[in-house]
């Protein structure tokens, strides 16, 4: 069936540099991505979404990139600083479904070295 | 008020026991979800109400009962649950012509 899916379970990088996350769907009739961030007992915190028309966003210190032919996501975080370190997750909103509904990818933990 | 509360943050429960889980939130929202994360899964989405209307039911058994008595609250009745349903269930809210979703913090699970 579709399904959003991430290429890395986990993402270790030094203090500093830049990350980047991945993300790969497969429904081509999603309009809208949208990445979360979710921090250990905490809930979901919204980063930064994209519609379709767009292949790129930038928020404070993030970058969404939307590749429509490959059917790519990634979310860049640059000067990754220890806050960062979460569960990132990428989601969609499977328009051709008829339910306006976020279907969620596995995740990526970003883990950043001090 | 720009947060989803949910209450309370950790429950404990037999599996005879009948609890509920409260969220609210003030933004005005007329969505609003029902999620359930397993630990290292992504959450999964249960129950959608639109306009206080339950609009979406993810084939989730009917130990679980959703309400939502009101435009700023939605209750998650339990009953008779499993040691698997425990999890996290977390709330959320959104305007329905609009798919960003603000979460709340979670009600912690255990089903014992």
């Amino acid at each position: 069936g579709e399904s959003v899916g991430l290429h890395l379970p986990t993402l270790s990088v030094q203090e500093g540099d830049n990350s980047i996350i991945n993300c790969a769907y497969s429904n081509s009739a999603s309009d809208y991505f949208i990445w979360y961030k979710q921090e250990s007992g905490k809930g979901p915190q919204f980063i930064i979404d994209i519609r379709s028309n767009m292949d790129k966003r930038q928020g404070q210190r993030v970058t969404v990139l939307l590749n429509k032919t490959v059917k790519h996501l990634s979310l860049q975080i640059a000067a990754t600083q220890p806050g960062d370190s979460a569960v990132y997750f990428c989601a969609e909103n499977g328009k051709d479904t008829g339910r306006r509904a976020l279907t969620f990818g596995s995740g990526t933990r970003l883990q950043v070295q001090p | 008020d720009t947060e989803v509360t949910q209450t309370p943050k950790h429950l404990v429960m037999g599996m005879t026991n009948k609890k509920s889980l409260k969220c609210e939130q003030h933004m005005g929202h007329r969505a609003m979800y029902w999620y359930k994360q397993k630990a290292k899964k992504p959450p999964e989405l249960m129950f959608v109400y639109s306009y206080e209307k339950l609009s979406i039911n993810e084939s989730v058994p009917s130990r679980f009962s959703p309400e939502c008595p009101n435009s700023s609250l939605l209750n998650l009745h339990l009953h008779a649950l499993q040691p698997e349903d425990s999890a996290l269930y977390l709330c959320a809210s959104s305007q329905p012509t609009v798919l960003e979703q603000f979460f709340g913090p979670g009600t912690r699970l255990t089903v014992l």
